[in-house]
């Protein structure tokens, strides 16, 4: 069955670096984009970032540009999204998402895994 | 890109419905037919209950079902049971470099 599971979540101090991974099983990785997607603590869902299958397109949303990335690795059916200048507003549940072949919605999701920006 | 617009909370009592609207712009719900609907409980992860506006994923009850009108979608649950007591979301596309855009949230309590 197809699962995401996500990793990486911890705490860190602001300006700091965190990588999170998420390992794709049950599926063919390489044939689908991902995504990231955020969740503030009592907040609601947020766009983070996206990577197409062929890995040569990727989009951020303007919160994070110039900070995030988002990488994938198809021989290991993982994604990953590398954050840097971590702030305050940067605590949330990130979760992993693949988006369905050829439809614009998300039909998986992982359990997400928590970063929290803090001294 | 701003967050599609929706009520903070709707409420019902078990068998009734409820519709939670979802407001954006012709660049994201206006211009394409590709909203979806989420269900969150609370600390798990969301679930997909409608896409392309009204489809259903198999599995999900006909108790739910989506519409759009211009720039405003809506996602109805009829006959209200205590599972629906969760966070809905709505989604829309919006573009090759902002692909996705959230609704606020709504929070669904079954009296």
């Amino acid at each position: 069955q197809v699962q995401v599971v996500e990793s990486g979540g911890d705490v860190v101090q602001p300006g700091r670096s965190l990588r999170l991974s998420c390992a794709a099983s049950g599926f063919t990785f390489s044939s689908y984009a991902m995504h990231w997607v955020r969740q503030a603590p009592g907040k609601g869902l947020e766009w983070v970032a996206i990577i197409w299958s062929d890995e040569k397109n990727k989009y951020y949303a303007d919160s994070v540009k110039g900070r995030f990335t988002i990488s994938r690795d198809n021989s290991k059916n993982t994604l990953y999204l590398q954050m840097n200048s971590l702030r305050a507003e940067d605590t949330a549940v990130y979760y992993c998402a693949r988006e369905k072949s050829g439809g614009w919605y998300y039909d998986y999701w992982g359990q997400g895994t928590l970063v929290t920006v803090s001294s | 890109q701003s967050a599609l617009t929706q009520p903070r909370s709707v409420s019902g009592s078990p068998g009734q419905s409820v519709t939670i609207s979802c407001t954006g712009t012709s660049r994201d719900v206006g211009g394409y037919n590709y909203v979806s609907w989420y269900q969150q409980h609370p600390g798990n992860a969301p679930k997909l209950m409608i896409y392309d506006v009204t489809e259903r994923p198999s599995g999900v009850p006909d108790r739910f079902s989506g519409s759009k009108s211009g720039n405003t979608a809506s996602l109805t649950v009829s006959g209200l049971q205590a599972e629906d007591e969760a966070d809905y979301y709505c989604c829309s596309y919006a573009g090759t470099y902002t692909p996705y855009v959230f609704g606020t949230g709504t929070k669904v309590t079954v009296l």
